[in-house]
């Protein structure tokens, strides 16, 4: 089993729908948790940090079931723009140390 | 400045050739990060330099040797490459114990 797996996407979703992604993790003992996004041939930027009560911003949330190991990110009317490929990230329990998901790419159609 | 720098921006080399990644950054951060991404993969670590000091080196092959020479700047040397080593590495720096990273655009790398 892979430690962090996603959904294997494509997702292709209209302008102003609603979509979700969800993330599991293997390490019960890891310690923090990421959504980033990556345009096509750029970097990976952070999206925002997951909390376990859960966070929001703007049109985004994240969700954090410590119990089940998972880990979901809500976009709300999505945009054009939020076109990109979504990487969950889990940070081991020592050191510095991330591991990324493969990835679910998003293509919001006009 | 709140940015991570690479050079170069693409490189191009045979399997005999020795060349080396650069990465630089001004935040202040004290750990900074080597990945690999291979096309429609995720980033992989590679290694994790904390204070300047090697702290995890992820059972990458002997032909990639980092470097990190201050506070500011990490090198990656390569030697004798193959050429399923062509990827995009990628530079990242964070504040010591902090969670997020910040990466720089990357080296577009082709072993011929």
């Amino acid at each position: 089993r892979k430690e962090v797996e996603q959904d294997p996407g494509p997702f292709n979703v209209p302008e102003g729908a609603t979509v979700a992604f969800n993330c599991t993790y293997s390490n019960s003992a890891s310690q923090s948790f990421f959504w980033y996004r990556q345009d096509c041939r750029k970097e990976p930027k952070l999206l925002m940090s997951v909390y376990s009560s859960g966070n929001e911003d703007g049109r985004f949330t994240a969700q954090l079931n410590r119990a089940s190991q998972y880990i979901s990110l809500l976009i709300r009317d999505s945009k054009l723009s939020d076109s990109a490929t979504y990487l969950c990230v889990v940070r081991r329990p020592m050191g510095q140390n991330f591991v990324f998901g493969p990835g679910t790419r998003l293509s919001v159609l006009p | 400045d709140t940015e991570v720098t690479q050079t170069p921006k693409h490189l191009v080399m045979g399997m005999t050739n020795k060349k080396s990644l650069k990465c630089e950054q001004h935040m202040g951060h004290r750990a900074m990060y080597w990945y690999k991404q291979k096309a429609k993969k995720p980033p992989e670590l590679m290694f994790v330099y904390s204070y300047e000091k090697l702290s995890i080196n992820e059972s990458v092959p002997s032909r990639f040797s980092p470097e990190c020479p201050n506070s500011s700047l990490l090198n990656l040397h390569l030697h004798a490459l193959q050429p399923e080593d062509s990827a995009l590495y990628l530079c990242a720096s964070s504040p010591y114990g902090g969670n997020e990273q910040f990466f720089g655009p990357g080296t577009r790398l082709t072993v011929l």
